[in-house]
């Protein structure tokens, strides 16, 4: 099927690390992406690997990829209230993007 | 400043009019989406273009109508056949492959009575 998973919530206190896993299922994705949606707001790209790497590091960000079990995880590093947010994977079919669900990470002060 | 913008932020109807939802970009993008997003299903495709004068239906559009006359503009119709259409609403362009960065707009809320 093209069902992309996540798990739907996350609670983590601020200055801790989040990590949002991700099981998607082409593997002739080009691209692996993550994106982050603010309460009421559209999709804004946070960061993405390409699907010959195993990780990649961007400030706080830090993705990991691996290919043989189609697992993508998403790890923020000192998670701040403003990172409160959900946070979509997506994965790059023939024609189209093919979101997941969503997961809502929630940062306690 | 180059972006994509969609109006109106909320919108009300009653149940049985068609609606139509504005989307409009400036970023010289090929290609124009239209998404659904309800609470706990992600982002579901509706209708996409890849350029100007041609579009294909997406997973879920039964009840929707698009149009894409100019490369800025792709409006979504949603009409009364729609069952469910009480929704957010969101439209995102991209350079051109699929595999590029989509962006997205702010959302449209719909909600029908």
């Amino acid at each position: 099927g093209e069902d992309v998973e996540q798990s739907l919530f996350l609670s983590v206190r601020e200055g801790d690390s989040s990590v949002i896993n991700c099981t998607y299922t082409d593997s002739s994705s080009t691209y692996l992406y993550w994106y982050k949606q603010e309460p009421g707001a559209g999709l804004q790209l946070l960061t993405y690997i390409f699907s010959n790497m195993d990780m990649k590091q961007d400030q706080r960000l830090t993705v990991l990829l691996n290919k043989k079990d189609k697992h993508l995880s998403l790890r923020i590093a000192d998670t701040q209230t403003g990172d409160s947010a959900i946070y979509f994977c997506a994965e790059t079919g023939t024609y189209k993007y093919i979101f997941g669900t969503g997961t809502r990470l929630k940062v306690l002060a | 400043d180059g972006g994509i913008t969609q109006s109106p932020k909320y919108l009300f109807r009653k149940e049985g009019q068609n609606v139509t939802l504005s989307c409009e970009q400036n970023l010289n993008h090929d290609a124009m989406y239209w998404y659904r997003q309800d609470p706990g299903q992600g982002l579901r495709l509706i209708y996409y273009s890849q350029i100007v004068n041609d579009f294909q239906k997406g997973d879920i559009a039964e009840g929707y109508s698009v149009s894409r006359e100019k490369k800025e503009s792709f409006p979504l119709t949603v009409t009364s056949a729609q069952k469910n259409p009480t929704a957010f609403y969101l439209c995102a362009s991209s350079p051109g492959r699929v595999d590029y960065e989509q962006y997205f707009g702010p959302g449209t809320r719909l909600t029908v009575t």
